[in-house]
């Protein structure tokens, strides 16, 4: 199994901070990454695909770079819609595998 | 797009569990297009269950490939996933969603029904 660690997996923050989420990966993923946003009681959202490709309606604060193990999702002044609990997922494998979470709270 | 998950809250250990996943907004019979299934339990992270295609291709998780089944009727744009043996630590949140249509190998889920709660207890 591939594993995805995040880091960290609480963050706390203000409106307007930029925040940094890392997702590790156990081998190589090329660009094989996707990045959601969970609320509590509700479904995920798909944000990112391919580690930098923006889905249909996500704004544009948000971005994600990296290739290879380490990926970085990046949210560029924070929003008050924002905090939420964020999953990166490979897949490179047919055994997709998510991160642990990261909570973004606020601060 | 939109997907809706059925089946009961609460079933005892040992018992099979079966889900439907209800859509609407597209076809399972159009190329490319796929379903698939995502547990949460509680407080914890995302577990990729299954995913079925539109030409009757299933994946499935490894760990619980032996307990997993899916299925589709496309006259009535239904998935149903049954899980066997479950016990407690089979409590989550089971979610359907859609697969994003791409190349291979992207299975990314751009469309995600609400999800339902399933308690084992007996």
């Amino acid at each position: 199994d591939i594993q995805m660690t995040q880091s960290p997996s609480t963050l706390s923050a203000s409106v307007g901070d930029r925040v940094n989420i890392t997702c590790r990966a156990s081998q190589s993923l090329s660009t094989w990454v996707a990045w959601y946003q969970q609320k509590p009681g509700k479904a995920p959202k798909l944000l990112i695909y391919e580690a930098t490709t923006l889905a249909t309606g996500v704004p544009s604060r948000f971005s994600g770079s990296g290739y290879g193990t380490e990926f970085i999702l990046t949210i560029n002044s924070l929003q008050p819609d924002d905090f939420a609990t964020y999953y990166c997922q490979q897949y490179v494998t047919y055994l997709l595998t998510f991160g642990g979470g990261t909570k973004v709270e606020i601060k | 797009i939109t997907l809706s998950e059925s089946g009961p809250t609460l079933v005892k250990p040992t018992q099979t569990l079966t889900l439907t996943c209800t859509f609407s907004g597209f076809s399972l019979t159009t190329s490319g297009v796929g379903v698939g299934w995502v547990r949460q339990p509680p407080g914890k992270a995302l577990e990729w269950l299954t995913l079925i295609y539109w030409d009757d291709d299933r994946r499935y998780n490894p760990t619980l490939r032996s307990r997993l089944t899916v299925t589709k009727d496309t006259s009535k744009n239904q998935v149903v996933l049954t899980m066997s043996s479950m016990e407690p630590v089979d409590t989550a949140t089971y979610f359907c969603a859609h697969r994003m249509l791409g190349d291979y190998p992207t299975i990314v889920f751009d469309s995600w029904g609400q999800g339902t709660v399933v308690t084992v207890s007996s």
